[in-house]
């Protein structure tokens, strides 16, 4: 099946660690992203990427950081920076990265919660 | 500033009806509209998405409506069904950027009630 996975499904962490979220596509997809899901609002933009070893920043981005190395997979690290990190994260996909109207493919997300 | 505003409410409807909601923005000149359901503890799926040349859009028992000049979309699910309860969310593209990058209304909680 083709898909978008994400783990763990649930993390937690101590304050002042630093934390990796799995993000991993076989889609064949060029553009990846990163989104913070707080309770009752929408999604928020962390990091996008068009194509691999590329990123951007995007709303939300301080106190994360990223890397795409491989195509199929965008981690997302979490580090202690972040002052506010207990959320739902989730990564998404789409075909390209520009602005062709693709629509946006999900993985099933990350509940992150700092003790 | 901009902004998406979707009826943070909970949306309550009888199973049959149907359910209509709303998405109105500010200070955008978005190139397409896209609409999402969203279960809880899961990641949003694709329903829809509407252009901006496009007044209506249609699919099974769903349809959208894009009015740029009142700024406004409406998410219509006709004969509703239990089976239709979450959140839906609204997305809209942002233009002047190099990605294909989306903002998201905070949704709008559907339940269909048997």
């Amino acid at each position: 099946d083709g898909g978008i996975t994400q783990s763990p499904k649930y993390l937690f962490r101590k304050e002042g660690q630093n934390v990796t979220l799995s993000c991993e596509q076989n889609l064949n997809h060029d553009a990846m992203y990163w989104y913070r899901q707080d309770p009752g609002q929408g999604l928020r933009l962390i990091y996008y990427s068009q194509i691999v070893n590329d990123f951007q920043k995007g709303d939300i981005a301080e106190g994360y950081s990223v890397s795409r190395e491989k195509k199929e997979s965008f981690p997302l690290t979490v580090t202690s920076a972040q002052k506010n990190p207990t959320a739902f994260y989730l990564c998404a996909s789409t075909e390209r990265g520009d602005s062709s109207y693709n629509e946006q493919f999900f993985g099933p997300g990350t509940r992150l919660t700092v003790l | 500033s901009q902004k998406i505003e979707q009826n943070s409410e909970a949306l309550n409807i009888q199973e049959g009806k149907t359910a209509t909601l709303t998405c109105n923005y500010t200070n955008y000149s978005p190139a397409y509209l896209q609409w999402y359901r969203q279960d809880p503890g899961r990641g949003p799926v694709f329903l829809l998405l509407i252009r901006e040349n496009e007044k209506e859009k249609r699919k099974e028992r769903l349809k959208v409506t894009f009015d740029t000049t009142l700024k406004q979309s409406l998410f219509h699910i006709t004969a509703s069904q239990p089976a239709d309860s979450a959140t839906y969310l609204c997305a809209l593209a942002r233009r002047n950027n190099a990605g294909n990058m989306l903002t998201f209304g905070g949704g709008t909680r559907l339940m269909v009630k048997p």
